[in-house]
């Protein structure tokens, strides 16, 4: 277990529709990062929040937003979705920011139907 | 920003065998370079990093070596065993925030 928590585990919804995927990092960690994984595309990284403010982006369509609360937990949205969002996605956490180990969360499976 | 590249995307080897996989990244000025190891239905999980100042890093049958003016870093596994079936990523810092990985290895070892 890396401390990492991500709910929900599976997420089956339509196109168009918006959701909301949360994660809880390791306690102490200060870092949170947002990947996707497709099966053509590997680990896409998304996002970064430390301490609660954006550090870096990645990929991440307009359609997607992010924020890392006070209490250090972080939320991902996405929003008018389409059939090629349905993917893995996963939350990483680090005590710091930058050039050191992450530790992943078992990640939310997110079916767009 | 950064780019990895990693190769092979498949690997099937005999049990007892070596496991090597390459990568390479764009990025110069990256210095941490982790190995992550996914079982099926899990997280990415650490198994091995190096970091620019050093050349080469063991941790029992596993190896990873870096090679800083090529700009590629391998993995090695020796010995290898069924348990260690599972797709490798490897990965390099972007200016020092978030980790970029490479596409995946999936290793398959064969008792």
């Amino acid at each position: 277990d890396s401390g990492v928590t991500q709910t929900p585990k599976h997420l089956i919804t339509a196109t168009g529709q918006r959701v909301t995927l949360r994660c809880s990092p390791r306690s102490g960690d200060l870092s949170v990062y947002w990947y996707q994984q497709s099966l053509d595309q590997g680990l896409q990284f998304l996002i970064q929040y430390y301490n609660g403010e954006e550090r870096a982006k990645g990929n991440i369509l307009e359609r997607f937003s992010a924020q890392q609360f006070p209490d250090l937990h972080s939320e991902l949205n996405l929003s008018s979705l389409e059939l090629g969002d349905s993917a893995l996605y996963f939350c990483a956490s680090s005590v710091s920011q930058g050039e050191e180990k992450l530790f992943f969360g078992s990640g939310t499976q997110l079916s767009v139907l | 920003g950064e780019n990895v590249e990693q190769h092979p995307s498949t690997l099937s080897v005999q049990e007892g065998d070596s496991a090597v996989i390459k990568c390479t990244y764009s990025d110069s000025a990256s210095n941490y370079f982790p190995w992550y190891k996914q079982e099926l239905g899990k997280g990415p999980q650490l198994i091995i990093d190096i970091r620019s100042n050093v050349g080469e890093k063991k941790d029992q049958r596993i190896a990873v070596t870096l090679n800083k003016t090529a700009k590629h870093f391998s993995l090695h596994i020796t010995e290898t065993q069924p348990e260690d079936s599972a797709v490798y990523f490897c990965a390099a810092d972007q200016a020092g925030t978030a980790l970029i990985f490479g596409k995946g290895t999936t290793l398959s070892v064969s008792s």
